[in-house]
């Protein structure tokens, strides 16, 4: 059983287009986070959500925590080709293990 | 910024051979992990530690070892390796963001194994 389920799994779009990629658990956590990978090298830290309703903008990405705190959605801006990469959602389950818990990724294209 | 080293970013090794993965951080943090990233399977923690010579098992560490002699180094031992374990694998270093723990990972070792 996957924890947290990302969607899509794959997606490819153009240069300019709004995105969002979704991570979506029946779990509560006591936070979630973001990450992005790209092609070759380790995850980077993109954010960290903790409170119900949080929203954090980074420049053109947009993360929010869903108020019951199960799922968490990353909203993009008009791409651009920089932005492709794998992204990681991760969270720690609220009373379970202190074991952080990723989805499996979503991994965006972005062409010029 | 904190650092995490990979040394070895590629490895080729034969069936059977014993492989060391290194990492290396450049701060004073207790925490260490290895993972495995595989397609379709995402990261699977293979095992970690809080401290000097402390070690836990993670979800699969069947086929492999760890070492930690000193703070800084975190090694991964496959004492022989297998055609199975052809993987990336990712070394990251525990710490603390927005109130939660975190991670900052290395630039990962590719690892085929004939």
């Amino acid at each position: 059983t996957q924890l947290l389920e990302q969607s899509p799994q794959f997606l490819s779009i153009q240069e300019g287009e709004n995105l969002t990629v979704y991570c979506n658990s029946s779990s509560v956590f006591s936070s979630l986070q973001w990450y992005r990978q790209e092609p070759g090298e380790g995850p980077v830290l993109l954010v960290t959500v903790v409170t119900g309703g949080e929203v954090k903008k980074l420049k053109r990405l947009t993360f929010q925590f869903g108020d019951a705190r199960k799922d968490s959605s990353l909203h993009i801006t008009a791409a651009q080709p920089g932005d492709t990469g794998l992204y990681l959602c991760a969270g720690y389950i609220q009373g379970g293990s202190e074991k952080l818990v990723f989805g499996k990724g979503t991994k965006l294209t972005v062409n010029p | 910024d904190v650092k995490v080293t990979q040394s070895s970013r590629y490895l080729v090794k034969r069936t059977g051979e014993k492989v060391f993965l290194e990492c290396v951080q450049d701060m004073d943090h207790e925490n260490m992990f290895w993972y495995r990233q595989d397609p379709g399977l995402g990261l699977r923690l293979i095992y970690f530690s809080y401290d000097v010579k402390m070690k836990e098992k993670g979800d699969i560490p069947e086929g492999y070892s760890v070492s930690r002699e000193k703070k800084e180094r975190f090694s991964l031992i496959l004492e022989s390796a297998s055609t199975n374990q052809t993987s990336m694998y990712l070394c990251a270093l525990g710490g603390r963001n927005s109130g939660a723990n975190v991670l900052t990972f290395g630039a990962g070792s590719r690892l085929t194994v004939l």
